[in-house]
């Protein structure tokens, strides 16, 4: 059982589409993170939240706690946003990560 | 700053030998974590340390010890290398546990023929 679901796995996007990655998770949590994986294998965080919503340049993200759904906002999106954007939860002493979403993003 | 490095980037091990892979941060953190990456796997957690003096299991820690040497030095140990242990290993360190960011090194590929 996956604690961490995303969906899609994989998306291709024209240059300066709106893009939306979709994370749900089964866990009682205490944050949820977006990292980002780039080609080369490191790994960045770009979120960490816990309610509501948190902006950084064309990036949003957004939490239901409810629902228990996060998604990640691309707006403007770039190919230099091609990467995997990784969902992860924490639950005070565990973090469970999702497997991915691989984003390409054409000229 | 460094941020957090490990070592070494790359290591071929044979069936039965055993290594250690070396962690460090320079950013005053007190938790660290060893994460490996499979495909179609997501990270899992090995193993963490809350803080300097502590470390617990994680997810899967079968076949791996730890040590967290000081505050900026968290090291992982393969004693007995097996095929299902060929990965990418990653550390990571945070200012705290959960509700603080990790920072992630750049990972070792380790392969286990």
């Amino acid at each position: 059982k996956n604690e961490v679901e995303q969906s899609p796995q994989n998306l291709t996007a024209q240059e300066g589409e709106f893009i939306t990655i979709n994370c749900s998770y089964s866990v009682g949590i205490s944050a949820l993170h977006w990292l980002q994986q780039h080609p080369g294998g490191g790994i960045v965080s770009l979120f960490m939240l816990s309610s509501g919503k948190k902006k950084h340049g064309r990036l949003i993200a957004t939490i239901n706690i409810q629902e228990k759904h996060s998604s990640l906002h691309i707006t403007a999106s770039h190919p230099r946003d091609s990467a995997v954007y990784i969902c992860a939860a924490s639950t005070g002493n565990q973090f469970y990560f999702g497997t991915g979403t691989s984003l390409t993003v054409i000229p | 700053n460094a941020g957090v490095t490990q070592t070494p980037k790359f290591q071929v091990l044979k069936t039965g030998q055993s290594m250690t892979l070396q962690c460090a941060q320079d950013m005053n953190h007190n938790s660290m974590y060893w994460y490996r990456q499979d495909p179609g796997m997501g990270l899992r957690l090995i193993y963490y340390s809350a803080s300097e003096g502590t470390t617990d299991k994680g997810e899967v820690p079968n076949g791996y010890n730890v040590s967290r040497l000081n505050k900026r030095e968290f090291s992982l140990r393969l004693e007995s290398a097996a095929p299902s242990q060929t990965s990418v290993y990653f550390c990571a360190s945070s200012y705290r546990l959960a509700l603080y960011e990790q920072y992630f090194g750049p990972g070792t590929r380790l392969t286990v023929t």
